[in-house]
């Protein structure tokens, strides 16, 4: 089955304390993507990839890190989470270029 | 710049109600359009899309047509069941043929009752 996986789908945690959000696809899709969505504000792009190695800032890079050393995974890495990264997000990636497939979500709490 | 907006919800509607969620677009060229939807706990899934002016995208008796003039790109249905019970978010790509930069509208939530 096509599908894009996101680990975990809760996560709670303190400011400060290094965490990884990782995303595999099994579609073989060279684009993949990471958003966050909040209330009122719809999904806005974070970081996004073209091809293994090659990232990119989205609209809302600031305290976040991505790396793409494989074609199937796209992890997402706060270095040092903070309380305004509260938020829920999504990886997507894409094969037909208008078509994105999503992941069923991450809620990430930072106390 | 690019953006999308879409009308507040929530949208309350009756069994077989006839449904338009409004969504405007502001972009430069000539993007395409898409219509996603967000069901409880789950991603995104693309509802419809059109690429060119006149367009209209259709799936699961949803439509959505592609306004320049107007530049919008409504979404409606003839009669809604409890099951398009959904967040619904209108967006577009600034490069026709690209995803590399899709803008979302903030989402409306409908919510159909029986």
């Amino acid at each position: 089955e096509a599908q894009v996986t996101q680990n975990p789908r809760y996560l709670i945690t303190v400011t400060g304390k290094k965490l990884t959000v990782t995303c595999s696809q099994n579609m073989n899709h060279e684009y993949m993507s990471w958003y966050r969505q909040d209330p009122g504000l719809g999904l806005r792009q974070i970081y996004y990839s073209m091809n293994v190695e090659v990232t990119d800032k989205g609209d809302v890079p600031e305290g976040y890190k991505v790396s793409r050393k494989e074609k199937r995974n796209f992890p997402l890495i706060l270095e040092s989470p903070s309380p305004n990264q509260t938020s829920l997000y999504f990886c997507a990636s894409g094969g037909d270029r208008e078509k994105l497939f999503f992941g069923s979500g991450t809620q990430l709490s930072v106390l | 710049g690019n953006s999308v907006t879409q009308m507040e919800g929530p949208v309350t509607l009756s069994e077989e109600a006839f449904l338009t969620i409004n969504c405007t677009y502001t972009a430069t060229g000539y993007p395409s359009l898409f219509w996603y939807v967000q069901y409880p706990g789950e991603g995104l899934q693309l509802l419809l899309k059109a690429t060119k002016a006149d367009d209209k995208g259709s799936n699961k008796g949803f439509e959505a047509t592609y306004r320049k003039e107007t530049t919008s790109f409504h979404l409606e249905k003839g009669s809604v069941q409890v099951s398009d019970s959904a967040v619904y978010f209108c967006a577009l790509s600034p490069f026709s043929g690209g995803y590399n930069k899709l803008i979302f509208g903030a989402g409306t939530r409908l919510a159909v009752h029986p």
